[in-house]
Protein backbone atom coordinates (compact mmCIF):
# COMPACT_ATOMS: atom_id res chain seq x y z
CA UNK A 1 0.00 0.00 0.00
CA UNK A 2 1.11 3.78 -0.30
CA UNK A 3 3.64 4.65 2.46
CA UNK A 4 4.54 7.86 3.48
CA UNK A 5 8.15 8.43 5.08
CA UNK A 6 8.93 10.78 7.78
CA UNK A 7 11.92 11.69 9.17
CA UNK A 8 13.80 11.85 11.41
CA UNK A 9 11.63 9.91 14.12
CA UNK A 10 12.71 11.93 16.93
CA UNK A 11 14.69 14.85 17.76
CA UNK A 12 16.35 16.71 20.77
CA UNK A 13 17.43 20.00 20.72
CA UNK A 14 18.18 23.00 22.36
CA UNK A 15 15.47 25.83 22.63
CA UNK A 16 16.64 28.17 19.93
CA UNK A 17 17.47 25.82 17.37
CA UNK A 18 15.75 25.10 13.88
CA UNK A 19 14.28 21.81 13.21
CA UNK A 20 13.73 20.34 9.84
CA UNK A 21 11.18 17.96 9.87
CA UNK A 22 11.09 15.58 6.03
CA UNK A 23 7.81 13.73 4.86
CA UNK A 24 7.91 11.97 1.27
CA UNK A 25 6.00 10.13 -0.30
CA UNK A 26 7.35 6.66 -1.04
CA UNK A 27 5.20 5.35 -4.01
CA UNK A 28 2.95 8.38 -5.35
CA UNK A 29 2.91 12.11 -6.25
CA UNK A 30 1.55 13.90 -3.65
CA UNK A 31 0.20 17.42 -4.80
CA UNK A 32 -0.93 18.01 -1.64
CA UNK A 33 0.63 17.02 1.77
CA UNK A 34 -0.50 18.25 5.12
CA UNK A 35 1.28 19.11 8.24
CA UNK A 36 -0.55 18.11 12.05
CA UNK A 37 0.54 18.49 15.23
CA UNK A 38 -0.43 16.79 18.30
CA UNK A 39 -0.35 16.84 22.19
CA UNK A 40 -0.47 14.55 24.58
CA UNK A 41 -3.67 13.28 25.04
CA UNK A 42 -4.82 15.38 22.76
CA UNK A 43 -6.52 14.94 18.76
CA UNK A 44 -4.54 15.93 16.58
CA UNK A 45 -4.43 19.44 15.11
CA UNK A 46 -4.55 20.68 11.31
CA UNK A 47 -1.52 23.38 10.89
CA UNK A 48 -1.31 24.12 7.05
CA UNK A 49 -1.69 22.40 3.68
CA UNK A 50 1.23 22.00 1.72
CA UNK A 51 0.90 21.99 -1.75
CA UNK A 52 3.50 21.64 -4.83
CA UNK A 53 4.98 24.44 -6.28
CA UNK A 54 3.29 27.03 -4.05
CA UNK A 55 2.60 28.87 -0.44
CA UNK A 56 1.69 26.86 2.21
CA UNK A 57 -1.94 27.74 3.57
CA UNK A 58 -1.83 27.55 7.09
CA UNK A 59 -4.50 26.99 9.53
CA UNK A 60 -5.77 30.02 11.80
CA UNK A 61 -3.75 30.67 14.79
CA UNK A 62 -0.54 29.44 13.61
CA UNK A 63 2.54 31.35 12.89
CA UNK A 64 4.23 31.08 9.36
CA UNK A 65 7.46 32.47 10.07
CA UNK A 66 7.79 29.94 13.08
CA UNK A 67 6.43 27.25 10.74
CA UNK A 68 8.18 27.23 7.67
CA UNK A 69 7.09 24.60 5.00
CA UNK A 70 8.34 24.06 1.85
CA UNK A 71 6.57 21.63 -1.21
CA UNK A 72 8.95 21.80 -3.79
CA UNK A 73 8.24 18.48 -5.45
CA UNK A 74 5.66 15.55 -6.08
CA UNK A 75 7.34 13.48 -3.38
CA UNK A 76 8.71 16.00 -0.98
CA UNK A 77 7.74 18.54 1.59
CA UNK A 78 9.58 19.86 4.58
CA UNK A 79 8.20 21.45 8.10
CA UNK A 80 11.18 23.93 9.69
CA UNK A 81 10.31 24.69 13.55
CA UNK A 82 12.54 28.37 13.49
CA UNK A 83 13.72 28.95 16.65
CA UNK A 84 12.30 26.27 18.69
CA UNK A 85 11.25 26.81 22.27
CA UNK A 86 9.92 24.71 24.65
CA UNK A 87 6.49 24.95 24.13
CA UNK A 88 7.27 24.03 20.59
CA UNK A 89 7.64 20.08 21.68
CA UNK A 90 5.09 18.27 20.18
CA UNK A 91 4.06 15.09 18.00
CA UNK A 92 4.48 16.79 14.36
CA UNK A 93 3.19 14.09 11.77
CA UNK A 94 2.54 14.43 7.92
CA UNK A 95 0.42 13.45 5.31
CA UNK A 96 -0.06 13.29 1.72
CA UNK A 97 -2.89 12.61 -1.13
CA UNK A 98 -2.30 10.99 -4.16
CA UNK A 99 -2.51 13.15 -7.05
CA UNK A 100 -4.80 11.41 -8.40
CA UNK A 101 -7.26 11.53 -5.65
CA UNK A 102 -10.46 13.46 -6.69
CA UNK A 103 -11.91 13.48 -3.33
CA UNK A 104 -12.98 10.27 -2.33
CA UNK A 105 -9.79 8.25 -1.29
CA UNK A 106 -7.91 7.62 1.95
CA UNK A 107 -4.97 10.09 3.19
CA UNK A 108 -1.48 8.61 3.94
CA UNK A 109 0.20 9.39 6.69
CA UNK A 110 3.83 9.33 8.22
CA UNK A 111 5.07 8.01 11.50
CA UNK A 112 5.24 11.23 13.59
CA UNK A 113 8.16 13.14 14.16
CA UNK A 114 8.79 13.17 18.47
CA UNK A 115 10.26 16.90 18.37
CA UNK A 116 11.72 17.83 22.07
CA UNK A 117 13.23 21.21 23.07
CA UNK A 118 15.32 21.25 26.24
CA UNK B 1 -18.64 23.11 15.88
CA UNK B 2 -17.54 19.13 16.13
CA UNK B 3 -19.10 17.82 12.91
CA UNK B 4 -19.19 14.41 14.38
CA UNK B 5 -19.59 13.01 17.62
CA UNK B 6 -18.61 10.11 19.40
CA UNK B 7 -18.34 8.26 22.80
CA UNK B 8 -15.12 9.03 24.34
CA UNK B 9 -13.77 5.62 24.94
CA UNK B 10 -15.59 2.39 24.82
CA UNK B 11 -14.11 -1.35 25.77
CA UNK B 12 -13.98 -4.71 24.58
CA UNK B 13 -12.84 -8.10 25.30
CA UNK B 14 -11.10 -9.71 22.74
CA UNK B 15 -12.23 -12.02 20.23
CA UNK B 16 -15.76 -10.18 20.63
CA UNK B 17 -17.17 -8.09 18.06
CA UNK B 18 -16.77 -4.53 18.66
CA UNK B 19 -19.32 -1.54 17.32
CA UNK B 20 -18.17 2.02 17.63
CA UNK B 21 -20.85 4.68 16.69
CA UNK B 22 -20.41 7.86 14.93
CA UNK B 23 -23.24 10.77 15.01
CA UNK B 24 -22.74 13.21 11.98
CA UNK B 25 -26.34 14.81 11.58
CA UNK B 26 -24.94 17.77 10.15
CA UNK B 27 -23.22 15.68 6.84
CA UNK B 28 -24.08 16.96 3.53
CA UNK B 29 -24.65 15.40 0.56
CA UNK B 30 -21.21 15.42 -0.82
CA UNK B 31 -19.34 14.51 2.26
CA UNK B 32 -17.53 11.19 2.83
CA UNK B 33 -17.40 9.36 6.21
CA UNK B 34 -13.69 8.50 6.72
CA UNK B 35 -12.39 6.26 9.75
CA UNK B 36 -9.01 6.29 10.94
CA UNK B 37 -7.27 5.16 14.23
CA UNK B 38 -4.06 5.91 15.93
CA UNK B 39 -2.07 3.32 17.77
CA UNK B 40 0.25 4.85 20.48
CA UNK B 41 3.18 7.12 19.40
CA UNK B 42 1.95 6.41 15.40
CA UNK B 43 0.67 8.32 12.95
CA UNK B 44 -3.09 7.87 11.84
CA UNK B 45 -4.00 4.35 9.81
CA UNK B 46 -6.70 4.61 7.29
CA UNK B 47 -9.81 1.86 8.07
CA UNK B 48 -12.24 2.31 5.88
CA UNK B 49 -14.45 4.90 4.21
CA UNK B 50 -17.69 5.03 2.76
CA UNK B 51 -20.33 7.83 1.35
CA UNK B 52 -24.10 6.00 1.31
CA UNK B 53 -24.01 2.10 1.62
CA UNK B 54 -22.49 -0.18 3.67
CA UNK B 55 -18.86 -1.45 3.25
CA UNK B 56 -16.36 -3.81 3.78
CA UNK B 57 -12.70 -4.28 3.57
CA UNK B 58 -9.83 -6.87 5.50
CA UNK B 59 -9.99 -4.42 8.42
CA UNK B 60 -13.44 -3.64 9.60
CA UNK B 61 -17.02 -3.08 8.48
CA UNK B 62 -19.09 0.35 7.68
CA UNK B 63 -22.50 0.29 8.47
CA UNK B 64 -23.97 3.64 7.19
CA UNK B 65 -27.68 4.51 8.07
CA UNK B 66 -30.07 5.48 5.50
CA UNK B 67 -30.27 8.89 6.41
CA UNK B 68 -26.79 9.42 6.35
CA UNK B 69 -26.72 10.79 9.70
CA UNK B 70 -24.89 8.66 11.67
CA UNK B 71 -22.64 5.35 11.36
CA UNK B 72 -21.31 2.40 13.31
CA UNK B 73 -17.60 1.21 12.45
CA UNK B 74 -17.51 -2.61 12.67
CA UNK B 75 -14.65 -4.82 14.24
CA UNK B 76 -15.53 -8.07 13.76
CA UNK B 77 -13.17 -10.06 16.35
CA UNK B 78 -11.33 -7.17 18.51
CA UNK B 79 -7.48 -8.42 19.54
CA UNK B 80 -5.17 -6.53 21.24
CA UNK B 81 -3.72 -5.02 18.65
CA UNK B 82 -7.22 -2.86 17.30
CA UNK B 83 -6.59 -1.18 21.44
CA UNK B 84 -5.92 2.51 19.57
CA UNK B 85 -8.30 5.99 19.17
CA UNK B 86 -10.62 5.29 16.66
CA UNK B 87 -11.65 8.88 14.45
CA UNK B 88 -14.81 9.29 12.65
CA UNK B 89 -14.65 12.22 10.23
CA UNK B 90 -16.34 13.85 7.19
CA UNK B 91 -14.40 14.70 4.67
CA UNK B 92 -15.98 17.15 2.02
CA UNK B 93 -15.66 17.82 -1.52
CA UNK B 94 -15.92 21.34 -1.58
CA UNK B 95 -17.13 23.43 1.79
CA UNK B 96 -14.50 22.04 3.65
CA UNK B 97 -11.58 22.45 1.17
CA UNK B 98 -10.98 18.50 1.05
CA UNK B 99 -9.20 18.52 4.76
CA UNK B 100 -9.19 15.73 7.32
CA UNK B 101 -10.03 17.64 10.30
CA UNK B 102 -9.60 15.02 13.25
CA UNK B 103 -11.91 15.05 16.80
CA UNK B 104 -11.67 13.57 19.73
CA UNK B 105 -12.04 10.03 18.69
CA UNK B 106 -12.91 7.12 21.06
CA UNK B 107 -10.44 5.13 22.89
CA UNK B 108 -10.93 1.87 22.65
CA UNK B 109 -9.40 -0.90 24.93
CA UNK B 110 -9.50 -4.57 24.32
CA UNK B 111 -9.59 -6.71 27.02
CA UNK B 112 -7.60 -10.31 27.16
Amino acid sequence: GAVVSQHPSWVICKSGTSVKIECRSLDFQATTMFWYRQFPKQSLMLMATSNEGSKATYEQGVEKDKFLINHASLTLSTLTVTSAHPEDSSFYICSARDFRDRGNQPQHFGDGTRLSIL
Amino acid sequence: DAKTTQPNSMESNEEEPVHLPCNHSTISGTDYIHWYRQLPSQGPEYVIHGLTSNVNNRMASLAIAEDRKSSTLILHRATLRDAAVYYCILRGLMEYGNKLVFGAGTILRVKS
